[in-house]
């Protein structure tokens, strides 16, 4: 959906680099998350933010921080990479859920991370 | 932290055939669900939602049913082409988890010619 953008789409680094994925988009939804995919495995939740002050930790937080910079902006870093790390990366986005609503979650591209 | 995951199981099916994919969610209070597809190398695209207050939902060429009662959705697709090969996740919505959808594992279909 290119209303959800990803930077950069891949990239490969070394053991111990910081690393930073940025996500935008477009849809002026309030919520963003990260998600990390596996080769052949399904999706797990890093971290995700509700608005712009609300950071929160999912599943697998351990390694990883996000700086949600404005509202339309949801960064995701990796302090000192590993190769365990490397990965598929996916922001998505969606709408706070009102009465009657779910949470729709619209994803950007993807970003392949290789850590060597 | 460590998690064990699971390789998606495969669903193979004939071009023309219609296929049915399966999913078991965990929250007997989710109210709201969804079916993804991914293509390689893509992003998780909405294909089709339902409500917790039906029991079948169809769009073009897609069937959701859901039965609360054993906690399982499917996913029908009709006519099945190839350019339905992809993996489909299931996601549940449950209003009490801070209201956020909760992903299944995935099952990855592959279409023969």
């Amino acid at each position: 959906d290119a209303d959800v953008t990803q930077t950069p789409r891949n990239r490969i680094t070394k053991t111990g680099k910081r690393i930073m994925l940025e996500c935008s988009q477009t849809k002026g939804h309030d919520r963003m998350y990260w998600y990390r995919q596996d080769p052949g495995l399904g999706l797990q939740l890093i971290y995700y933010s509700f608005d712009v002050k609300d950071i929160n930790k999912g599943e697998i937080s351990d390694g990883y921080s996000v700086s949600r910079q404005a509202q339309a902006k949801f960064s995701l870093s990796l302090e000192s990479a590993i190769p365990n790390q490397t990965a598929l990366y996916f922001c998505a986005t969606s709408d706070s859920p009102g009465l009657g609503k779910g949470d729709t979650q619209y994803f950007g591209p993807g970003t392949r991370l290789t850590v060597l | 932290g460590e998690s064990v995951g699971l390789h998606l199981p495969t669903l193979s099916v004939q071009e023309g055939d219609n296929s049915i994919i399966n999913c078991a969610y965990s929250n007997s209070a989710s109210d709201y669900f969804i079916w993804y597809k991914q293509e390689s190398g893509k992003g998780p695209q909405f294909i089709i939602d339902i409500r917790s207050n039906m029991d079948k939902r169809q769009g073009q060429r897609v069937t959701v049913l859901l039965n609360k009662t054993v906690k399982h959705l499917s996913l029908q697709i009709a006519a099945t082409q190839p350019g339905d090969s992809a993996v489909y996740f299931c996601a549940e919505n449950f209003r009490g988890a801070g209201n956020m959808l909760t992903f299944g594992g995935g099952t990855r279909l592959m279409v023969k010619p």
